[in-house]
């Protein structure tokens, strides 16, 4: 059964910095690796989907990297906006869309 | 390009009852999947729907079922509701369901339970 794991839960930081979401995954047999943002009382809006045979996928000052060996994906944004302000969640896909979900990271850029 | 609509937006419910949701896919999407989206439980898959038949199920009871229609459109109906069920409900298509097709969702229906 896939497990899907982000660190930290929040995150808070000044405008302008970088700054790298973490996702761990257990079962290293995805189809893909998706990213999403959900900002409050909205749905989810697809941000990045890295397939399991590439290693990355930019859009943007958005950067998603893929290590199927070590079950791990990070998610980079480049010089932080107050309207990056949301939360990230990451979710595996092992069949079809059937998505497993992390918990999400809650981030709160400053200006 | 209209996004996926999901109606009604907000619903409130007493135990006992039964809804019925509905979900609008991207025009020419064929793929239509429903979560769960609770503060404990965070996102959970519930069933997608692919050419009109079920692909994939969710460990949820079999009050939560679903269907899709021939033009892709899809409801979803949950029985017997429980205070439990009380959840923010969300609806993704994709044009397939290969491995660079990624989930489109909808706004969701707040389901209350009282």
């Amino acid at each position: 059964k896939q497990e899907v794991t982000q660190i930290p839960a929040a995150l808070s930081v000044p405008e302008g910095e970088n700054l790298v979401l973490n996702c761990s995954f257990t079962d290293s047999a995805i189809y893909n690796l998706q990213w999403f943002r959900q900002d409050p009382g909205k749905g989810l809006t697809s941000l990045l989907l890295i397939q399991s045979s590439q290693r990355e996928q930019t859009s943007g000052r958005l950067n998603a990297s893929l290590d199927k060996s070590s079950g791990r994906s990070t998610l980079y944004i480049a010089a932080s906006q107050p309207g990056d302000s949301a939360t990230y969640l990451c979710a595996a896909n092992n069949a079809g869309n059937m998505l497993t979900f992390g918990g999400g990271t809650r981030l709160m850029v400053k200006p | 390009k209209a996004g996926v609509t999901q109606t009604p937006r907000y619903l409130i419910k007493t135990r006992g009852q039964q809804v019925t949701l509905s979900c609008s896919p991207i025009s020419g999407h064929r793929s239509v999947s429903w979560y769960q989206q609770t503060p404990g439980q965070g996102l959970q898959f519930l069933f997608e729907y692919f050419s009109e038949t079920q692909r994939n199920k969710g460990n949820f009871p079999g009050r939560f079922s679903g269907r899709q229609f021939s033009n892709s459109r899809s409801e979803m109906n949950v029985s017997t509701l429980e205070l439990g069920d009380s959840a923010l409900y969300l609806c993704a298509s994709s044009f397939d369901r290969t491995y660079n097709s990624p989930l489109h969702f909808g706004n969701g229906t707040r389901l209350t339970v009282t």
